[in-house]
């Protein structure tokens, strides 16, 4: 069975442009999240979506926004880019009434 | 709010000797905990979880973790560790959505980085 899957796999992008980092989770996985890894830290929680309706949102600015399509896939996009939101973007998957999440191998974003 | 203190950086192992990394939590209500590890430009793989019953939690890999709920620690150990342990380990706490039998967003760590020498 497919894991995770997420697109691209590295991506760099310029100060001010903006970028869409894709997600396909795990078939019949309803519950997708995402996080960001700043190098040397934890991952942090940016977005939760549970049957395309968005059920979280972690202490990110509106820059930051997402949604969940009706095949449960996922499009985690990011305007106006910082340096500061270079990081592996990862993005996880649960199966309603599983235990844990599970995640993809993530985007690296690089912002120069 | 919850969170989760993981108080080593870096934990130094011999190959064959016991591995701990060590894990406190806070959370509001019933503490549901994860560790997982990470391999270098990977995403992140599921080891175990805590969500009731026995204290301790065999997981992947010959891992387990013991709960203590007085301490609020959910350690996580190995008895024998192998070079190819050597990775980043995040422990993580979450709450479950019982409204849309979903997993709140889970508060990691800042991971510890276990290297395990031949």
């Amino acid at each position: 069975d497919a894991g995770v899957t997420q697109s691209p796999t590295h991506l760099i992008k310029t100060r001010g442009q903006h970028v869409t980092l894709r997600c396909s989770p795990i078939s019949g996985h309803k519950s997708v999240s995402w996080y960001q890894q700043v190098l040397g830290q934890g991952p942090q929680f940016i977005f939760q979506y549970y049957e395309k309706e968005e059920r979280g949102r972690g202490n990110f600015p509106d820059r930051f926004s997402a949604r969940q399509f009706p095949n449960y896939s996922s499009e985690l996009n990011v305007n106006a880019l910082l340096l500061g939101d270079s990081a592996l973007y990862l993005c996880a998957s649960r199966l309603t009434g599983g235990n844990g999440y599970t995640f993809g191998s993530g985007t690296r974003l690089t912002v120069v | 709010a919850q969170s989760v203190a993981q108080p080593e950086d870096q934990v130094n192992v011999a190959e064959g000797n016991p591995l701990t990394v060590k894990c406190t939590y806070s959370v509001s209500g019933n503490p549901y905990l994860f560790w997982y590890v990470q391999y270098p430009n990977r995403g992140l793989q599921f080891l175990l979880k805590y969500i009731t019953g026995d204290n301790l939690v065999k997981g992947s890999y010959g891992f387990e973790a013991e709960f203590n709920k007085s301490q609020t620690s959910f350690h996580l150990k190995k008895p024998s560790a192998l070079v190819s342990d050597s990775a980043l380990y995040f422990c993580a706490v979450s709450v479950l959505i019982l409204t849309t039998d979903s997993w709140g967003k889970f508060q990691f760590g800042a991971g510890t980085q276990v290297v395990v020498t031949p």
